[in-house]
């Protein structure tokens, strides 16, 4: 597609359930990026995947925290038995390349999934 | 580890004034630096990038950037601010290891007077 898109645009939550973001990034772009940015922050990295190979999830706060990308495009966080510190925009970014080669590179990021927790 | 500092939570300027953001990046080697813009209830936009290629980087909207390794600095100006740049900025760092991600700092609101 021409950017990167990301559903549903807004979710609400009841504390406890859990919920499952997606991200279709721009075809053909190899890395993708997962960021959590809290009201009045900055973005904060998640995770990021090398084509299906999730290569880095040291940002994923806890263990109810799960992204997948199984095929290599499409991909989706699942956040389980969701708390209210969970709310936030989560942003989902892409790039062309692999790192090596590309650490210059910015990424294309989508509008985000505004996660609301009650 | 890499980090960016935003000086400035909130910056006000008049239409037509001079613009300066300030970003301090923490590195130990000359990184590759952004900065980014973020309008109400949108993604982050990619404003300008330093590559090592040129010290003074210019990007889009007529916004400008200049690398300044002995201040560890990079700031963001634009010589006469519009209406239209009012938005969240955010200065970014990244390194070079293939291992390396895009790190932000805490974001600067610009806000524009009339």
């Amino acid at each position: 597609g021409a950017g990167v898109s990301q559903s549903p645009r807004y979710k609400v939550a009841k504390r406890g359930q859990d919920v499952a973001l997606r991200c279709d990034p721009i075809s053909g772009h190899v890395s993708l990026f997962w960021y959590q940015q809290a009201l009045g922050q900055g973005p904060e990295f998640l995770t990021y995947f090398q084509n299906e190979a999730q290569l880095d999830k040291s940002g994923l706060p806890s263990d109810r925290f799960f992204a997948e990308r199984p095929e290599g495009s499409v991909s989706t966080l699942k956040i389980q038995r969701t708390q209210q510190e969970d709310s936030a925009v989560y942003l989902c970014a892409s790039s062309l390349g692999a790192p090596t080669g590309t650490g210059s590179n910015g990424y294309t990021f989508g509008s985000g999934t505004r996660l609301t927790v009650v | 580890a890499q980090s960016v500092t935003q000086l400035g939570s909130h910056v006000s300027v008049s239409e037509g004034a001079l613009v300066l953001l300030r970003c301090n990046y923490s590195s130990s080697v000359p990184p590759y630096l952004f900065w980014y813009v973020q309008y109400p209830n949108q993604g982050l936009q990619l404003l300008l990038k330093y590559t090592s290629a040129a010290t003074l980087v210019k990007g889009i909207n007529g916004f400008e950037a200049e690398f300044k390794k002995s201040e560890t600095s990079f700031h963001l100006t634009k010589p006469s601010a519009h209406m239209s740049d009012a938005a969240e900025y955010f200065c970014a760092v990244r390194g070079y290891s293939s291992a390396s991600k895009i790190i932000f700092g805490s974001g600067t609101r610009l806000s524009i007077r009339p």
